[in-house]
Protein backbone atom coordinates (compact mmCIF):
# COMPACT_ATOMS: atom_id res chain seq x y z
CA UNK A 1 0.00 0.00 0.00
CA UNK A 2 1.13 3.37 -0.96
CA UNK A 3 2.68 5.09 1.88
CA UNK A 4 3.48 9.18 2.59
CA UNK A 5 5.24 10.44 5.82
CA UNK A 6 6.02 14.37 6.54
CA UNK A 7 8.11 15.46 8.88
CA UNK A 8 8.47 17.36 10.74
CA UNK A 9 4.42 17.73 11.70
CA UNK A 10 5.49 21.59 12.98
CA UNK A 11 7.95 24.05 12.22
CA UNK A 12 7.96 27.28 13.70
CA UNK A 13 10.98 29.81 11.90
CA UNK A 14 11.56 33.74 12.51
CA UNK A 15 10.92 35.56 9.21
CA UNK A 16 14.16 34.89 6.93
CA UNK A 17 15.08 32.00 8.68
CA UNK A 18 15.10 28.93 5.69
CA UNK A 19 14.33 25.57 6.42
CA UNK A 20 13.43 22.39 4.64
CA UNK A 21 9.85 20.06 5.33
CA UNK A 22 10.38 16.41 4.41
CA UNK A 23 8.16 14.37 2.56
CA UNK A 24 9.04 10.35 2.64
CA UNK A 25 6.97 7.74 0.47
CA UNK A 26 6.79 4.17 -0.59
CA UNK A 27 4.86 3.38 -3.45
CA UNK A 28 4.28 1.35 -6.41
CA UNK A 29 5.68 2.79 -9.14
CA UNK A 30 6.00 7.03 -9.39
CA UNK A 31 4.18 8.43 -11.23
CA UNK A 32 4.17 11.85 -9.62
CA UNK A 33 4.25 13.59 -6.28
CA UNK A 34 2.79 16.50 -5.31
CA UNK A 35 3.32 19.58 -3.21
CA UNK A 36 0.13 21.28 -1.87
CA UNK A 37 -0.06 24.21 0.49
CA UNK A 38 -3.69 24.09 2.61
CA UNK A 39 -4.37 27.45 4.52
CA UNK A 40 -6.54 26.60 7.54
CA UNK A 41 -10.50 25.71 6.19
CA UNK A 42 -9.59 26.02 2.71
CA UNK A 43 -9.41 23.23 -0.19
CA UNK A 44 -5.54 22.22 -1.01
CA UNK A 45 -3.57 25.13 -3.51
CA UNK A 46 -1.31 23.15 -5.94
CA UNK A 47 2.10 23.92 -5.76
CA UNK A 48 4.50 21.48 -7.59
CA UNK A 49 4.57 18.12 -9.88
CA UNK A 50 7.84 16.42 -9.59
CA UNK A 51 7.99 13.01 -11.79
CA UNK A 52 11.88 11.63 -12.14
CA UNK A 53 14.58 11.47 -9.55
CA UNK A 54 16.45 14.49 -9.38
CA UNK A 55 13.94 16.78 -10.88
CA UNK A 56 13.86 20.75 -9.05
CA UNK A 57 11.00 22.83 -9.23
CA UNK A 58 10.63 26.52 -7.63
CA UNK A 59 8.45 29.32 -7.05
CA UNK A 60 9.01 32.52 -5.41
CA UNK A 61 10.58 31.45 -2.13
CA UNK A 62 9.61 27.45 -2.40
CA UNK A 63 11.59 24.66 -4.28
CA UNK A 64 11.12 21.08 -4.21
CA UNK A 65 13.33 18.33 -5.19
CA UNK A 66 12.95 14.33 -5.21
CA UNK A 67 14.93 11.90 -4.71
CA UNK A 68 13.98 8.10 -5.23
CA UNK A 69 12.69 7.57 -1.36
CA UNK A 70 11.98 10.70 -0.77
CA UNK A 71 11.24 14.88 -1.75
CA UNK A 72 12.63 17.95 0.26
CA UNK A 73 10.50 21.29 0.42
CA UNK A 74 12.90 23.84 0.76
CA UNK A 75 11.93 27.55 1.99
CA UNK A 76 14.45 30.35 1.80
CA UNK A 77 14.07 33.86 3.59
CA UNK A 78 10.06 32.74 4.59
CA UNK A 79 7.81 35.53 5.39
CA UNK A 80 4.72 35.35 7.20
CA UNK A 81 2.51 34.57 4.71
CA UNK A 82 4.22 31.35 3.99
CA UNK A 83 2.33 30.07 7.26
CA UNK A 84 0.55 26.86 5.93
CA UNK A 85 0.11 23.28 6.11
CA UNK A 86 2.52 21.74 3.35
CA UNK A 87 0.74 18.73 2.35
CA UNK A 88 3.02 15.88 0.35
CA UNK A 89 0.77 13.33 -1.84
CA UNK A 90 2.04 10.57 -4.38
CA UNK A 91 0.72 9.05 -7.26
CA UNK A 92 1.26 5.66 -8.49
CA UNK A 93 1.85 4.08 -11.45
CA UNK A 94 -1.02 1.14 -11.18
CA UNK A 95 -3.50 0.69 -9.71
CA UNK A 96 -6.30 3.75 -9.49
CA UNK A 97 -5.82 8.03 -9.51
CA UNK A 98 -6.22 8.43 -6.32
CA UNK A 99 -3.58 10.90 -4.65
CA UNK A 100 -2.07 9.17 -1.24
CA UNK A 101 -1.22 12.58 1.05
CA UNK A 102 0.43 12.65 4.16
CA UNK A 103 -0.55 14.32 7.43
CA UNK A 104 1.11 17.59 6.37
CA UNK A 105 3.39 19.55 8.43
CA UNK A 106 2.41 22.83 10.04
CA UNK A 107 4.29 26.19 9.01
CA UNK A 108 4.58 29.43 11.27
CA UNK A 109 6.28 32.16 10.28
CA UNK A 110 6.46 34.67 13.51
CA UNK A 111 7.52 38.13 12.56
CA UNK B 1 -8.76 30.42 -6.85
CA UNK B 2 -8.89 26.84 -8.88
CA UNK B 3 -11.68 27.31 -10.80
CA UNK B 4 -13.56 24.45 -9.24
CA UNK B 5 -16.70 24.99 -7.21
CA UNK B 6 -18.43 23.98 -4.44
CA UNK B 7 -21.83 24.04 -2.67
CA UNK B 8 -22.89 24.73 -0.09
CA UNK B 9 -19.88 25.96 2.21
CA UNK B 10 -21.10 24.78 5.53
CA UNK B 11 -23.84 22.44 6.44
CA UNK B 12 -25.10 21.37 9.63
CA UNK B 13 -27.72 18.52 10.12
CA UNK B 14 -28.55 15.95 12.35
CA UNK B 15 -27.52 12.08 12.97
CA UNK B 16 -29.90 9.85 10.98
CA UNK B 17 -30.14 12.81 7.93
CA UNK B 18 -29.40 12.39 4.22
CA UNK B 19 -26.99 15.43 2.38
CA UNK B 20 -26.48 16.61 -1.21
CA UNK B 21 -22.70 18.05 -0.92
CA UNK B 22 -22.21 19.44 -5.09
CA UNK B 23 -19.25 20.26 -7.42
CA UNK B 24 -18.12 21.99 -10.41
CA UNK B 25 -15.39 21.06 -12.26
CA UNK B 26 -13.15 23.42 -14.10
CA UNK B 27 -13.73 24.35 -17.37
CA UNK B 28 -12.64 21.35 -19.63
CA UNK B 29 -11.78 19.26 -16.93
CA UNK B 30 -13.19 15.83 -17.10
CA UNK B 31 -12.17 14.28 -14.11
CA UNK B 32 -13.49 14.46 -10.55
CA UNK B 33 -12.73 13.05 -7.47
CA UNK B 34 -13.84 13.13 -4.18
CA UNK B 35 -12.39 13.61 -0.37
CA UNK B 36 -12.76 13.53 2.91
CA UNK B 37 -10.90 15.47 5.81
CA UNK B 38 -10.84 15.44 9.17
CA UNK B 39 -8.98 16.24 11.99
CA UNK B 40 -7.27 12.77 12.48
CA UNK B 41 -7.34 11.28 9.08
CA UNK B 42 -5.92 13.46 7.23
CA UNK B 43 -7.46 13.36 3.34
CA UNK B 44 -8.86 10.50 2.23
CA UNK B 45 -9.51 9.99 -1.21
CA UNK B 46 -12.93 8.45 -1.93
CA UNK B 47 -14.38 8.22 -5.41
CA UNK B 48 -13.54 9.55 -9.11
CA UNK B 49 -15.40 9.85 -12.12
CA UNK B 50 -14.24 10.31 -15.32
CA UNK B 51 -16.87 11.97 -17.92
CA UNK B 52 -19.87 10.31 -16.34
CA UNK B 53 -18.40 6.76 -15.16
CA UNK B 54 -17.28 5.64 -12.16
CA UNK B 55 -13.13 4.98 -12.40
CA UNK B 56 -12.19 4.22 -9.36
CA UNK B 57 -12.93 3.96 -5.44
CA UNK B 58 -11.04 4.84 -2.07
CA UNK B 59 -12.51 3.97 1.22
CA UNK B 60 -16.08 5.37 0.41
CA UNK B 61 -18.67 3.68 2.93
CA UNK B 62 -21.39 2.41 1.88
CA UNK B 63 -23.84 4.84 2.67
CA UNK B 64 -22.28 7.68 0.17
CA UNK B 65 -22.94 7.49 -3.06
CA UNK B 66 -21.77 9.86 -6.01
CA UNK B 67 -22.13 10.30 -9.31
CA UNK B 68 -21.15 12.42 -12.36
CA UNK B 69 -23.56 14.19 -14.61
CA UNK B 70 -23.42 15.11 -18.71
CA UNK B 71 -22.04 18.46 -17.24
CA UNK B 72 -19.52 17.35 -15.53
CA UNK B 73 -21.15 18.35 -12.64
CA UNK B 74 -21.09 16.04 -9.94
CA UNK B 75 -22.88 15.31 -6.68
CA UNK B 76 -22.00 13.12 -3.45
CA UNK B 77 -24.69 11.47 -1.67
CA UNK B 78 -24.32 11.29 2.71
CA UNK B 79 -27.11 9.31 4.06
CA UNK B 80 -28.03 7.70 7.71
CA UNK B 81 -25.40 10.53 8.76
CA UNK B 82 -23.23 9.46 11.90
CA UNK B 83 -21.40 12.39 14.38
CA UNK B 84 -18.20 10.42 12.90
CA UNK B 85 -19.51 11.85 9.30
CA UNK B 86 -18.40 15.37 10.68
CA UNK B 87 -15.37 16.57 8.40
CA UNK B 88 -14.57 18.60 5.17
CA UNK B 89 -15.13 17.33 1.39
CA UNK B 90 -13.09 18.08 -1.01
CA UNK B 91 -13.90 17.90 -4.47
CA UNK B 92 -10.77 17.78 -6.75
CA UNK B 93 -10.64 17.97 -11.28
CA UNK B 94 -8.62 17.26 -13.53
CA UNK B 95 -8.56 17.27 -17.40
CA UNK B 96 -8.57 13.65 -17.59
CA UNK B 97 -7.76 10.68 -16.23
CA UNK B 98 -4.00 10.50 -17.20
CA UNK B 99 -3.38 14.19 -16.01
CA UNK B 100 -1.62 13.85 -12.79
CA UNK B 101 -2.43 17.39 -11.67
CA UNK B 102 -5.39 17.46 -9.68
CA UNK B 103 -7.28 20.64 -8.85
CA UNK B 104 -9.31 20.97 -5.33
CA UNK B 105 -11.99 23.37 -4.67
CA UNK B 106 -12.93 25.37 -1.25
CA UNK B 107 -14.39 22.06 0.11
CA UNK B 108 -18.22 22.31 2.49
CA UNK B 109 -17.50 21.93 5.90
CA UNK B 110 -19.86 19.25 7.17
CA UNK B 111 -21.19 19.37 10.82
CA UNK B 112 -23.42 16.19 12.29
CA UNK B 113 -25.19 16.68 15.41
Amino acid sequence: EDQVTQSPEALRLQEGESSSLNCSYTVSGLRGLFWYRQDPGKGPEFLFTLYSAGEEKEKERLKATLTKKESFLHITAPKPEDSATYLCAVLANFGNEKLTFGTGTRLTIIP
Amino acid sequence: DSGVTQTPKHLITATGQRVTLRCSPRSGDLSVYWYQQSLDQGLQFLIQYYNGEERAKGNILERFSAQQFPDLHSELNLSSLELGDSALYFCASSVDEGEETQYFGPGTRLLVL
